[in-house]
């Protein structure tokens, strides 16, 4: 039981580049989420899919789009990268109503 | 969307203290408010979590507690030990969907 996974673990963009982050969890969980940890800011809530096939917009969006590819997978693409998207990414599952958020090991992603 | 305040943004304590950390959110419908860990380079770990219809949730040293009239909850840490010292991040949602996170603390913990 691995939980969840991300991959790569750490990646550098050049600005314009593309790149698509995975995720998958193991866990039957309906719902996962994307976050951006920037120092001092906390996470923030890029999109979020409460269940295969529905995908929501969060906090900041702007940049991004997701795919909600099965129960398992969810992935976060960006289409042209940003110095302002320069952060660590997590991805995070869990089943609502009653179950707690369980976090991966997050991607490390420097775009210059 | 809901907004999640958090205070303070640094805490230092001695060993054997006890630590507090406020959280204030904005949406009256949340109705779910977990606590995060995050130690450095790691990834954030549930320690505890409180749904509306409870009061009061103590683990061992870990106790939170949710004001639903003034929205506030708050995480209390006793008997502070050095492996305590991490960030501490609250969070806010309704039904675990659209989950905001405040700011973080950084406690520490001093021997």
């Amino acid at each position: 039981n691995a939980g969840v996974t991300q991959t790569p673990k750490f990646q550098v963009l050049k600005t314009g580049q593309s790149m698509t982050l995975q995720c998958a969890q193991d866990m039957n969980h309906n719902s996962m989420y994307w976050y951006r940890q920037d120092p001092g800011m906390g996470l923030r809530l890029i999109y979020y899919s409460a269940s295969e096939g529905t995908t929501d917009k969060g906090e900041v969006p702007n940049g991004y789009n997701v795919s909600r590819l099965n129960k398992r997978e969810f992935s976060l693409r960006l289409e042209s990268a940003a110095p302002s998207q320069t952060s660590v990414y997590f991805c995070a599952s869990s089943d609502p109503p009653a179950g707690s958020a369980y976090f991966g090991p997050g991607t490390r992603l420097l775009v210059l | 969307g809901e907004n999640v305040e958090q205070h303070p943004s640094t805490l230092s304590v001695q060993e054997g203290d006890s630590a507090v950390i406020k959280c204030t959110y904005s949406d009256s419908a949340s109705n779910y408010f977990p606590w995060y860990k995050q130690e450095l380079g790691k990834r954030p770990q549930l320690i505890i979590d409180i749904r509306s219809n409870v009061g009061e949730k103590k683990d061992q040293r870990i106790a939170v507690t949710l004001n639903k009239t003034a929205k506030h909850f708050s995480l209390h840490i006793t008997e502070t030990q050095p492996e305590d010292s991490a960030v501490y991040f609250c969070a806010a949602s309704y039904n675990n969907n659209d989950m905001r996170f405040g700011a973080g603390t950084r406690l520490t913990v001093k021997p």
